[in-house]
């Protein structure tokens, strides 16, 4: 079975400080994971995903198979990135994708 | 490109009931994926359609059927519906074939049971 565990419902840090939003999983086989954002209003969708390797609006993450985690960083938050974030596990087939339980990121003035 | 949609936004029924909440996948897409997210909770994976077949199912009892059709959009039924049910259901399309590319997510159907 497949497990994504956020262990923060909530978050709160001043703009301008650093942000870290944890993500552990676990999974048998080898993970593809993700992390997804959705603003106040809007539909949810894709931030970024570990294969990339890339950084979105400043976040970055790596994947720590050691730890099986997949943080999600950003060195300054701004106030544009409060938002819900959701850590996900696609499995190997491709046709299952298991969300955490999503955290509440507010960056306060 | 048009995006993934889906109807009604809002349903209300009562226990007992049954219920068809609608999809239509972005276009390019050939796969539509169904996710149950209760109040304060990430979503849950329901089921994956793939060339008008179910292609996997996540922990949901067989009351919770779908449909996809050959433009590749889809139905969630859901009979003899429970308090338990009141969630936003979302639904998200991809292409199959491209296993890099990520799920696209529609605005969801809120549905309250009475």
């Amino acid at each position: 079975a497949q497990r994504v565990t956020q262990p923060e419902k909530l978050l709160s840090v001043f703009k301008g400080a650093p942000v870290e939003l944890k993500c552990n999983y676990s999974y048998s086989g080898s993970p593809e994971l993700f992390w997804y954002v959705q603003y106040s209003r809007q539909r949810l969708q894709l931030l970024l995903r570990h294969i990339s390797r890339e950084s979105i609006k400043g976040f970055t993450a790596d994947l720590n198979k050691g730890e099986t985690s997949f943080h999600l960083k950003k060195p300054f938050a701004q106030e544009e990135d409060s938002a819900m974030y959701y850590c996900a596990l696609l499995n190997n087939a491709g046709n299952m994708l298991t969300f955490g339980g999503g955290t509440r990121l507010m960056v306060k003035p | 490109e048009t995006g993934v949609t889906q109807s009604p936004t809002h349903l209300i029924k009562t226990r007992g009931q049954q219920v068809t909440l609608r999809c239509s996948s972005q276009s390019g897409h050939n796969t539509v994926s169904w996710y149950q997210q209760a109040l304060g909770q990430g979503p849950q994976f329901i089921f994956q359609y793939y060339r008008e077949e179910e292609n996997g199912r996540g922990n949901f009892p067989p009351r919770f059927s779908g449909l996809q059709f050959p433009n590749y959009s889809s139905e969630l039924n859901v009979n003899a519906l429970e308090l338990d049910d009141s969630a936003l259901y979302l639904c998200a399309s991809s292409l199959k074939e491209n296993l890099n590319q990520p799920q696209h997510f529609g605005d969801g159907t809120r549905l309250s049971i009475l």
